[in-house]
């Protein structure tokens, strides 16, 4: 199985700040024959279903803020937030989908400071 | 529009089994594979298997080999996700998924169903 590791647990950012979550995964999810990164971020608000955010560790999906960005490439993977608003307040998840099981990071909660 | 509707919220006994559908509309159901992940209370996303709407074939998550069962019916576009052998630990909102961005099954899951609450308590 392909552990994700996501760091902080939890940040707290001014509005209008940066802020950056870190996601490491136990093995590559790097696929070779297509140069694609198989990971993807999540942001689930409270009540809510995960919505997609980032696939392919940098592709943004339909109707996501520009202000939301994926990075990185094999194992370490970054998504930054550049100028945090108050409806990003929410835990953001990474997930590989490489191989089954398609596992989770714990989570990272942001919160406004 | 692409949507994915689930089932309302069961308490059952421990013990008991539970089965949870997912009702998808506004595209093609055999185009993608459909994933389960559950949310214990204050917890993070924890993937419970996948189906392949096209001919039923499962991978299930090994915790929960034997206990879970994911079918689908193609006549009303619904996939179903039973899962035997009832424990507390399985309280739980239990999401189904369209795996939209991938390949052979795996992908990001760009549709999510509302959630089910499931609790479980004698």
């Amino acid at each position: 199985d392909i552990v994700m590791t996501q760091s902080p647990d939890s940040l707290a950012v001014s509005l209008g700040e940066r802020a950056t979550i870190n996601c490491k995964s136990s093995q590559s999810v790097l696929y070779n024959s297509n140069n694609k990164n198989y990971l993807a971020w999540y942001q689930q608000k409270p009540g809510q279903p995960p919505k997609l955010l980032i696939y392919w560790a940098s592709t943004r999906a339909s109707g996501v803020p520009d202000r939301f960005s994926g990075s990185g490439s094999g194992t370490d993977f970054t998504l930054t937030i550049s100028s945090l608003q108050a409806e990003d307040v929410a835990v953001y998840y990474c997930q590989q989908y490489y191989s089954s099981p398609q596992m989770f990071g714990q989570g990272t909660k942001v919160e406004i400071k | 529009q692409v949507q994915l509707v689930q089932s309302g919220a069961e308490v059952k006994m421990p013990g008991a089994s539970l089965k949870v559908s997912c009702k998808a509309s506004g595209y093609t159901f055999t185009g993608y594979y459909f994933h389960w992940v559950r949310q214990a209370p204050g917890q993070g996303l924890e993937w419970m298997g996948r189906i392949n709407p096209n001919n039923g074939v499962t991978n299930y998550a090994q915790k929960f080999q034997g206990r879970v069962t994911m079918t689908r019916d193609t006549s009303i576009s619904t996939v179903y996700m039973e899962l035997s052998r009832l424990r507390s630990d399985d309280t739980a909102v239990y999401f189904c998924a369209r795996a939209g961005i991938g390949v052979a099954g795996n992908g990001a899951f760009d549709i999510w169903g509302q959630g089910t609450m499931v609790i479980v308590s004698s």
